[in-house]
Formats: C-alpha cells, structure tokens, sequence
C-alpha cells in the first residue's frame, strides 16, 4: 500500500525555471512532512519540512505548500539550477511513539541549462 | 557533531554467498536505527529499525536480517544472498524525532 504518492517521476526544467513536485497521502495521522534530497551515489539528505500547522514554509529557494483538507504538499523550487538536479522525495511520519517514515516514490529532477 | 558511516561502499557478490554490511553512528547516543534498500525507480523501502540494543523489528519478510550489537552499531546480513537483494542499501538514524540522517550508502550487486 503506497501511503505517500509522489509525482511527477521524472521532472526536466530549465534553468531559472520553477520545478514543482506534488505529494498526497491517506493516513490522517502523520504530522511531519519531510523532503529529501538525494545526489547519485549518495544518501538521502533532510532539505525541508513542514507540520500541518502551516500552510506554507520557505527555506531560500525551497518552499513546502501544504493542504491539510486535501491531503497534500508540494514542493516548489524557484530559480532552479543545475546544481539542484537530483532525485527529491517527499515523505510522511507522526511525531510521537516511534516515528516511522513513509517515503515517496522519488522525482528525478534534471534543470538543463 | 554527528557522523554516519557505512561499509563497504561497494560490493559485488555471488548469488548464494553471505552479506555483512556495517552502520556505525558516531556523536549521538541511544539513536533510533533504520536500513533501507533503494532500487531502481521504487523508492526507499524499509527493512529494519531498531530503538535499542537488540531490538529490532522487521518491515519487509525477506531473507536478510539485521542486529544491533552495540548502541550506534546496526549489521545487515543474509546468510544466502539471491538476485533480488541487488540494490542501493543506506543505514539512516534519528535521535527520537521523525527527522532522519542517511548514511553514505552500500551499493550491493549479487550476480
């Protein structure tokens, strides 16, 4: 069961673009909604994270939409950058108890120049 | 500050032979424990996480297994590795809140 839904797959935008990435999820209960990013070869890193208090976080060129009704969150990088290629995902976890994270599928971004 | 490492970082073995992979935290006590397996556009699957020595808890039914010797020690084995265990296998620990710090990664390739 895919609890975290992520899309698109696969993402091409070119430089000084805006890549967004949408995420959905079912379980009611998650409260913290992390996005990672990951270089080939590499492990995933922590780039940005919102609980559902917010509708919105921005981190410099990084900004994390979030719709609780809906069940879904977003993340919009501005003025994208070859450097920002890479493979991000969404994911999903509740904060309390032990705190399993739920990953998304992944989105391969490429910004072309 | 705190530092995760993995070993190896390659590894090519045998369809049949056994594995060890190795995950060492460092700066950071009683860390929460996790290992993933990634591969090739199916994102990160759980297998393994442990909240403490000799506590471990199976996500996936498989023919790997995992231990936790030590506090910031976490080992991936099998005994009899199969095609299907090919991936990209990254150790993660968290310090009791949802946020979570990957390892380097093990690229494992059975033959």
């Amino acid at each position: 069961q895919q609890q975290v839904k992520q899309s698109p797959q696969s993402l091409i935008v070119q430089k000084g673009g805006i890549s967004i990435i949408n995420c959905a999820y079912e379980n009611t209960a998650f409260d913290y909604f992390p996005w990672y990013q990951q270089f080939p070869g590499k492990g995933p890193a922590l780039l940005i994270a919102i609980r559902p208090d917010v509708s919105e976080k921005k981190e410099g060129r990084f900004t994390i939409s979030f719709n609780k009704s809906a069940k879904q969150f977003s993340l919009h990088i501005m003025d994208s950058q070859p450097g920002d290629s890479a493979t991000y995902f969404c994911a999903a976890s509740t904060t309390g108890g032990y705190q399993k994270v739920t990953f998304g599928i992944g989105t391969k971004l490429q910004v072309i120049p | 500050s705190q530092t995760i490492h993995q070993w190896p970082a390659t590894l090519v073995q045998p369809v049949g032979s056994p594995l060890s992979l190795e995950c060492t935290v460092e700066g950071t006590s009683n860390p929460n424990l996790y290992w993933y397996r990634q591969a090739a556009g199916r994102g990160l699957q759980l297998l393994f996480y442990s909240v403490g020595i000799g506590q471990i808890s199976s996500e996936v039914p498989q023919n790997l297994s995992a231990s936790r010797p030590q506090d910031r020690q976490f080992i991936l084995s099998s005994k009899k590795l199969l095609l299907s265990d090919s991936g990209f296998y990254l150790c993660a620990w968290s310090r009791g809140t949802a946020e979570q710090f990957f390892g380097p990664g093990t690229r494992l390739t059975v033959l």
